[in-house]
């Protein structure tokens, strides 16, 4: 079956512009993540959903990140007036429900942010 | 201190050899974790689970120890094909939280014919 994707693959900005990412998890999976991973570093949790709902938006780093998820489904990561900084690959991803420790995250290809 | 540490690397190796990566974790109540596999330019995917008796999956073995708070993971017989950065995540909340995972900065394999 299809797994998580994301769209753009990549996006290159200039400073200052706002940046959609969108995330379409696997169907019928009610969680999803997004995490953001700077060249060779880990990744960083930023915002999880369960449902239509963000229980958990410790991760985003500033009130310049947003997101939302519709539908139960499609999620987009909104970054306003973005900085050099931000530059990453944002990862997005979806497990069957949010609420058992046990339950495996399966990841989509990531979006590759550039700002210039 | 980070919640999850791990040595970076890299391990470079050669094909037939056993290697083992370590990571420490700090929060005490983490009830779950994980080793996940990735390779350049490409998504995490998991590895497996750690459970805390210890456990094989093939030539990949993943030991737990809450007591010292440390995970390990040992690679038998390395092939090429392992060559990747290996990621140590745990879950920090445990039952009764949700599926939130802290993930290290990862270990980076290199095997070499």
């Amino acid at each position: 079956g299809a797994g998580v994707s994301q769209s753009p693959s990549n996006k290159v900005t200039e400073k200052g512009k706002d940046v959609e990412l969108r995330c379409d998890p696997i169907s019928g999976h009610t969680a999803l993540y997004w995490y953001r991973q700077r060249l060779g570093q880990g990744l960083e949790f930023l915002i999880y959903f369960q449902g239509n709902s963000a229980p958990d938006k410790s991760g985003l780093p500033s009130d310049r990140f947003s997101a939302e998820r519709t539908g139960g489904s499609v999620s987009t990561l909104t970054i306003q007036r973005t900085q050099q900084e931000d530059s990453a690959v944002y990862l997005c991803a979806s497990s069957s429900t949010g609420e058992s420790s046990y339950n495996e995250q399966f990841f989509g290809p990531g979006t590759r942010l550039t700002v210039l | 201190r980070k919640e999850v540490e791990q040595d970076p690397g890299p391990f470079n190796v050669p094909e037939g050899a056993t290697v083992a990566f370590n990571c420490t974790y700090s929060n005490s109540a983490s009830q779950s974790f994980f080793w996940y596999r990735q390779d350049c330019r490409k998504e995490p995917k998991l590895l497996m689970s750690v459970y805390s008796s210890g456990n094989e999956d093939g030539r990949f073995t993943a030991q737990l120890n809450r007591a010292s708070q440390y995970i390990s993971l040992l690679i038998r017989d390395s092939k090429l094909s392992d060559s990747a950065t290996y990621l140590c995540v745990v879950n920090p909340l445990g039952s009764g939280g949700y599926n939130k995972l802290i993930f290290g900065a990862g270990t980076r394999l290199a095997v070499h014919p």
